[in-house]
């Protein structure tokens, strides 16, 4: 099965400026996830989609933060405007719905902020 | 605060040595519990899990893990590790079936 695709791999802006990443999940994974990973750290999670509906933004900076799943499928989160702690690693994640179920990862889009 | 916890954040063996990286948690309740590795260049992949029955799961590759539930801790281990082990691994904790959290990760390196 195709994996989880994430798009771009790497970003590089300037402060201030605005940023958006893109996420498609496997095929039939109703749950989709997006996560911040700073470096020597573990991820992060931002937010949780059970198909279109946000469940779980707690941790999503809204001042700054956006995400969409409009349709349940593919996903995008945006950063306006980006700051310089705003650099880590932006992995995205979807898995069936339930607790014990894995997740799958995509390979993340690495952000640096100048 | 609740939290995931992994005790070391490096560790160097030899290959044939044997491996045990330790994972703690705080909450209580229901957790379902899994080990990712990162290889280098690679994204996240599911090592193995743990939501019920028996406490001794294994693994992709030899690794298995022991749930004990009165110390909140899942393991992982095995028995002789292999150069291709380098990597970072990465426990997590999925708590009433809702709110996930990962721990620091362990990065593990393997001499030759």
């Amino acid at each position: 099965e195709a994996g989880v695709v994430q798009s771009p791999r790497y970003k590089i802006i300037e402060k201030k400026q605005p940023v958006a990443f893109w996420c498609n999940p496997i095929s039939g994974h109703n749950t989709l996830y997006w996560y911040r990973q700073n470096l020597g750290q573990g991820p992060e999670l931002l937010i949780r989609y059970e198909n279109e509906e946000a469940v779980d933004d707690s941790q999503l900076p809204k001042d700054r933060f956006s995400a969409e799943r409009l349709k349940g499928v593919d996903s995008t989160l945006k950063i306006q405007p980006a700051e310089l702690g705003d650099s880590a690693v932006y992995l995205c994640a979807s898995s069936l719905a339930g607790g014990n179920q894995p997740q799958h990862f995509g390979d993340g889009t690495r952000l640096s902020i100048l | 605060a609740q939290s995931v916890s992994q005790h070391n954040h490096h560790v160097i063996l030899s290959e044939a040595a044997s491996l045990e990286l330790g994972c703690n948690y705080s909450y209580g309740g229901t957790v379902n519990l899994f080990w990712y590795v990162q290889y280098p260049g690679q994204h996240l992949q599911l090592l193995l899990k743990y939501f019920s029955g028996d406490p001794l799961v294994k693994g992709i590759k030899g690794f298995e893990a022991e749930f004990i539930k009165s110390k909140f801790s899942f393991n992982l281990r095995k028995p002789s590790v292999q150069w291709s082990d380098t990597a970072e691994y990465f426990c997590a904790v999925n708590h009433n079936n809702n709110d996930m959290r990962f721990g620091a990760g362990t990065r593990l390196t393997v001499k030759p």
